[in-house]
C-alpha cells in the first residue's frame, strides 16, 4: 500500500507568515491528492482537490501544488482563523489513505 | 443544502457488534460515493472504507477488512456500517463523508457531525 507522510508535525508562525506544508507519498498517485483543514472539535472541511483545485468558498490565501509523489499545501498570509490541524489524503486507488496531519498554530 | 446524520455509535464490549446509520439529504444519493473516516481520540483521520455510488465499488482498509461490512439503501438515502468483533483500537468518531463523484477516487467535500464508538468492558 502507498503511504502517506507529512512535514512538519507541527509548526507555530505568525499572523501575516506564509505556511508551506509538504505532503509525500510512496509511490506516484498523480494528481489525486486532497487537503483538509479540521479546527479544533470541529468536522474536517476539504480545501483542495485535483492537488490544486480550490474548493468553493475556500479563501484564495490557500494553494495547492505538486505531482506524482511531492505535494505541496501553502498558506500566503496566515490568519487567526487558520489555526487548526491540516491533512493530505491520496484517493487514486483504495487505500484511500490521509497523511499523519500537521498542526498549525501561533507563536 | 446537504446534510448526513450519524447515529448508533454507543458503548459495546470487545467482541461485540454495533451498526452504524448515515441520513444524508440535500443531494441525489446514488449519484455519490459515500465512506467511513475514523478519527481515534487525539489522534488523526483513518479512511476506514467506500462504497460507490451504484454500490457496485466497496474497499475495505486491512485494519477492519473482515469484520466490517459497508452497505448503502439508494431507495432510503441511507448508508451503513456493521461492525462486528469489535476491538478497543476501534474506538473513535466515525464520519460520514460523501464524495465529490460516483467513483470511489474521489475527494469529500461534506462530512457529517460524527457518532462516538466506544469499545471497552
Amino acid at each position: 500500500d502507498i503511504q502517506m507522510t507529512q512535514s512538519p508535525s507541527s509548526l507555530s508562525a505568525s499572523v501575516g507568515d506564509r505556511v508551506t506544508i509538504t505532503c509525500r507519498a510512496s509511490q506516484g498517485i498523480s494528481n489525486y491528492l486532497a487537503w483538509y483543514q479540521q479546527k479544533p472539535g470541529k468536522v474536517p472541511d476539504l480545501l483542495i482537490y485535483g492537488a490544486s483545485t480550490l474548493q468553493s468558498g475556500v479563501p484564495s490565501r490557500f494553494s495547492g501544488s505538486g505531482s506524482g509523489t511531492d505535494f505541496t499545501l501553502t498558506i500566503s498570509s496566515l490568519q487567526p482563523e487558520d489555526v487548526a490541524t491540516y491533512y493530505c489524503q491520496k484517493y487514486n486507488s483504495a487505500p484511500l489513505a490521509f497523511g499523519p496531519g500537521t498542526k498549525v498554530d501561533f507563536k | 443544502e446537504v446534510q448526513l446524520l450519524e447515529s448508533g455509535g454507543g458503548l459495546v464490549q470487545p467482541g461485540g457488534s454495533l451498526r452504524l446509520s448515515c441520513a444524508a439529504s440535500g443531494f441525489t444519493f446514488g449519484s455519490y460515493a459515500l465512506s467511513w473516516v475514523r478519527q481515534a481520540p487525539g489522534k488523526g483521520l483513518e479512511w476506514v472504507s467506500v462504497v460507490s455510488g451504484s454500490g457496485a465499488r466497496i474497499h475495505y482498509a486491512d485494519s477492519v477488512k473482515g469484520r466490517f461490512t459497508i452497505s448503502r439503501d439508494n431507495s432510503k438515502n441511507t448508508l451503513y456500517l456493521e461492525m462486528k468483533s469489535l476491538r478497543a483500537e476501534d474506538t473513535a468518531v466515525y464520519y460520514c463523508a460523501k464524495a465529490r463523484s460516483e467513483v470511489v477516487a474521489a475527494a469529500y467535500n461534506y462530512w457529517g457531525q460524527g457518532t462516538l464508538v466506544t469499545v471497552s468492558s
